[in-house]
């Protein structure tokens, strides 16, 4: 099956610092990428979808200004998480889509201290 | 290694009953979901076990056996709009999250 990678597997980063994440398809073109918000034992949360090419599509109450996202190119898509406060403090997950699945990547557990 | 696996495809009677299984090998254990994804969006949330037995919710249940390493999902009175993948993923002691290939449930009329 198609694989997706992302990176880094977890990351500590001082508060009021940026976090950048990516997420890479390794053997296919993903046009489509979607970045989830995983509160401990709860469902994923979907914050945006990412388009290659053009601006990506925030849900309602994702602060777009802090959870940069930026689709360039069909194979990376990356999630930055500016000005980190612990609150931010979470597992981000991706996923990218190809033809009608979509496929995970192992997701990154952000601390923020 | 770490591993999931699931029935790639299944098929069934709309208004029958039918069991997803789902077996895991991971590092540590903090839980399992399961999810529901029709073509072209994104997947939603079913269910959450983290202790042995049957979770009942509406027409969807779900089991686990820690012991085991397993799980199943159990729909009820099949509905076609049920028709969807089902993607069964583990939580590994790092909080990492170990996807199953998903289950392309097919319900025919």
């Amino acid at each position: 099956g198609a694989v997706v990678s992302q990176h880094p597997s977890w990351v500590i980063c001082k508060s009021g610092t940026s976090v950048k994440i990516e997420c890479r398809s390794l053997d296919f073109q993903a046009t489509t990428m979607f970045w989830y918000r995983q509160f401990p034992k709860q469902s994923l949360m979907l914050m945006a979808t990412s388009n290659e090419g053009s601006k990506a599509t925030y849900e309602q109450g994702v602060e777009k200004d802090k959870f940069l996202i930026n689709h360039a190119s069909l194979t990376l898509s990356t999630l930055t998480v500016t000005s980190a406060h612990p609150e931010d403090s979470s597992f981000y997950i991706c996923s990218a889509g190809k033809e009608t699945e979509a496929f995970f990547g192992q997701g990154t557990r952000l601390t923020v201290v | 290694g770490q591993n999931i696996d699931q029935p790639t495809e299944m098929t069934a009677t709309e208004g029958a009953i039918v069991q997803i299984n789902c077996t895991y090998q991971t590092s540590g254990f903090n839980g399992l979901f399961w999810y529901q994804q029709h073509a072209g969006e994104a997947p939603t949330f079913l269910s959450y076990n983290v202790l042995d037995g049957l979770e009942e919710k509406g027409r969807f249940s779900s089991f686990l056996s820690r012991s085991k390493g397993y799980s199943y999902l159990l729909l009820k009175e099949l509905q076609m709009k049920d028709s969807a993948s089902y993607l069964c993923a583990a939580l590994d002691s790092n909080y990492q999250l170990i996807w199953g290939a998903g289950t392309k449930l097919i319900i025919k009329p």
